[in-house]
């Protein structure tokens, strides 16, 4: 079975920086997403890992440890329109196109 | 632009009605999706598809049908509607290299 886990809602204060946390627990691993999904709108991409380490893409970075099961979404310079969900998501197997979602992180910039 | 649509973005349906679903890409994506949203669970997988004539069972397949005879289009069937379908519905696509799914703005359906 697929196993995602992220904190449900993170509150931090406009300027900061926040990380959001995901672990999974997979039958197999070949890659790591992150969305963003404001309320009532589609998901978008905000980033992809596959092997180990920091992919930074502007004020977001996203890291992955392989060995650990464990991600995060660091975001920095927090804006007040960073307030969102942000979803993890796990590709299993090579080869597959399918994506397991985590539950989502709603978090909250407060100014 | 290249872009992924769905309709209707609102449907309100009856118990026991048949409901059909539109999603329409024009990025020519093999690869295509559709999700149901629920708090609580997250987005789920529904039924995917890899190609024209291919569909693919995913994790809450029951009570829902898709066919796929073109490219662009990805229609999802409710068979006979039921209230636990109430949700939000997205579709999305993604190609097969590099593989970033890309999303629909999502049908938001109740069923009374």
């Amino acid at each position: 079975g697929q196993n995602i886990d992220q904190p449900t809602e993170m509150t931090a204060t406009e300027g900061a920086i926040v990380q959001i946390n995901c672990t999974y627990q997979t039958s197999g691993f070949n890659g790591l997403f992150w969305y963003q999904q404001h309320a009532g709108e589609a998901p978008t991409f905000l980033s992809y890992n596959v092997l180990d380490g920091l992919e930074e893409k502007g004020r977001f970075s996203s890291f992955l440890s392989r060995s650990k099961g464990y991600s995060y979404l660091l975001l920095k310079e927090l804006q007040m329109k960073d307030s969102a969900s942000y979803l993890c998501a796990v590709r299993a197997r090579p080869g597959s196109y399918q994506l397991t979602f985590g539950k989502g992180t709603k978090l909250s910039v407060i100014p | 632009d290249a872009e992924i649509t769905q309709s209707p973005r609102h449907k309100i349906t009856e118990t026991g009605r048949q409901v059909t679903l539109a999603c329409h890409q024009t990025w020519n994506h093999n690869n295509m999706f559709w999700y149901r949203q629920d708090l609580g669970h997250g987005l789920r997988l529904i039924h995917y598809s890899y190609g024209v004539h291919d569909t693919n069972k995913g994790e809450v397949s029951d009570g829902y049908s898709v066919s796929r005879s073109n490219t662009e289009d990805l229609p999802l069937t409710l068979e006979s509607a039921a209230s636990s379908q109430t949700s939000v519905y997205f579709c999305a696509s993604s190609e097969r290299g590099p593989d970033t799914q890309y999303f629909g703005p999502g049908t938001r359906l109740t069923v009374l």
